[in-house]
């Protein structure tokens, strides 16, 4: 089944303490993106990759690093979060921009 | 920088009975896609339907369809015989032809009324 895949789905951390979302696509795509989702604000790209080892900032990328090493996983990191960085996670993988392939959606709460 | 802007937080429909959702944006482009997601309580992004920009033909999926205007920019989804499973939010989005970055809307919640 082709799917996007994102660990954890749910976490809950303090600030400052360094954690990192996976995401998995196994659908052989060259793009892949991560997207947070905040009331009243839609969802805003954070970061993008055309393929392995090329990345690019999106619209809001402060606070978040990103790395692909390999074509199917795209990890986000966040070193030092924040509670301004409570949000919804979303991961997205395409061949182009035909169809966006959304995984489950990441809960981060920063306390 | 594109737009996309949904002009209505929050629209209610009667069971059965058909309700458009309003988005417009803003591009200087000519080739690109819109899409609409829909975002039921599993958070899950589910895309309705797509609009390639080229094209002049409305796009139609079952009961969803759209009024693409492009010298407007505008972009409205129509669903006809609204069911109870329609209710959810909903995200207008415009992706330029090979940029792979998605700008949404900020979202209309339909609440579909037994």
């Amino acid at each position: 089944e082709a799917q996007v895949t994102q660990n954890p789905r749910y976490l809950i951390t303090v600030t400052g303490k360094k954690l990192t979302v996976t995401c998995s696509q196994n659908m052989n795509h060259e793009y892949m993106s991560w997207y947070r989702q905040d009331p009243g604000l839609g969802l805003r790209q954070i970061y993008y990759s055309m393929n392995v080892e090329v990345t690019d900032k999106g619209d809001v990328p402060e606070g978040y690093k990103v790395s692909r090493k390999e074509k199917r996983n795209f990890p986000l990191i966040l070193e030092s979060p924040s509670p301004n960085q409570t949000s919804l996670y979303f991961c997205a993988s395409s061949r182009d921009s035909y169809e966006q392939y959304f995984g489950p959606g990441t809960r981060l709460t920063v306390t | 920088a594109q737009t996309v802007t949904q002009s209505q937080p929050e629209m209610s429909v009667q069971e059965a009975e058909t309700v458009t959702l309003s988005c417009t944006y803003d591009t200087s482009e000519s080739d690109y896609y819109l899409f609409w997601y829909k975002q039921p309580p599993s958070r899950q992004m589910i895309l309705v339907i797509r609009q390639e920009a080229y094209k002049q033909q409305n796009a139609t999926e079952n009961r969803f369809s759209v009024n693409f205007q492009k010298a407007a920019k505008s972009f409205s989804l129509k669903i006809s015989d609204s069911q109870l499973g329609d209710a959810a939010m909903y995200f207008c989005a415009y992706d330029q032809t090979g940029a792979n970055n998605l700008f949404f809307g900020t979202g209309t919640r339909l609440t579909v009324i037994p």
